[in-house]
């Protein structure tokens, strides 16, 4: 199915332990995004990349670092893991002036730091 | 500072019945501004999205309306089922900029 897969769907880290977050979209999508989903805080924005071979802070990017690796796939880094970083992770994609529903959100990634 | 507000946090109604979840915004210069639904442990599904030029939008029996110079949007749905029962966010783009700010949503139960 044509969408937003995120890998893996769950995982648990001690502090410190380091891990990529995967993303990669199918729909030939310009735009990728990462956000974070907090209790009472909504979704808020890590990292963003316009194209293939930019990206670009959002809200909250400290503590995390991305690569546009190609058009199709957006990964995110965490290099030494804290507690402030237990979150749903979402990955997003978009086509810059296409289709009235824009977004695509992949089902995200649970992260719990111990 | 751009901040998305929504009121209630959280709904419980009867099967059936017509209800309205509001979404305000503090800088009403926005370029566009979108519904999503989220189910328990899922992504987001967008339902409607607005243009800053446009009043409303339409969707089945969803039904979301912009007042820009008041900073507000709703989202009406008629004849809510059990089905409709989730997280609804709403989320404002601004011009020249890629990223959407989201409000902390709305979470809806319809009891049968």
């Amino acid at each position: 199915n044509a969408g937003v897969t995120q890998t893996p769907k769950f995982q648990v880290l001690k502090t410190g332990q380091s891990m990529t977050l995967q993303c990669a979209q199918d729909m030939n999508h310009n735009s990728m995004y990462w956000y974070r989903q907090d209790p009472g805080m909504g979704l808020r924005l890590i990292y963003y990349s316009a194209s293939e071979g930019t990206t670009d802070k959002g809200e909250v990017p400290n503590g995390y670092n991305v690569s546009r690796l190609n058009k199709r796939e957006f990964s995110l880094r965490l290099e030494s893991a804290a507690p402030s970083q237990t979150s749903v992770y979402f990955c997003a994609s978009r086509s810059v002036g296409g289709q009235v529903y824009g977004y695509t959100f992949g089902s995200g990634t649970r992260l719990t730091v111990v | 500072k751009q901040e998305v507000t929504q009121i209630p946090a959280a709904l419980s109604v009867p099967e059936g019945e017509n209800l309205v979840l509001n979404c305000s915004f503090t800088d009403s210069a926005i370029y566009n501004l979108q519904w999503f639904r989220q189910d328990p442990g899922k992504g987001l599904t967008s339902l409607l999205l607005i243009q800053s030029s446009q009043r409303e939008q339409t969707s089945g029996r969803l039904n979301a309306s912009l007042d820009k110079s008041s900073g507000r949007s709703t989202l009406y749905i008629a004849a809510s089922q059990p089905g409709d029962s989730a997280t609804y966010l709403c989320a404002v783009q601004y011009p020249n900029t890629d990223k959407l700010i989201f409000g902390t949503g709305t979470r809806l139960q319809v009891f049968p």
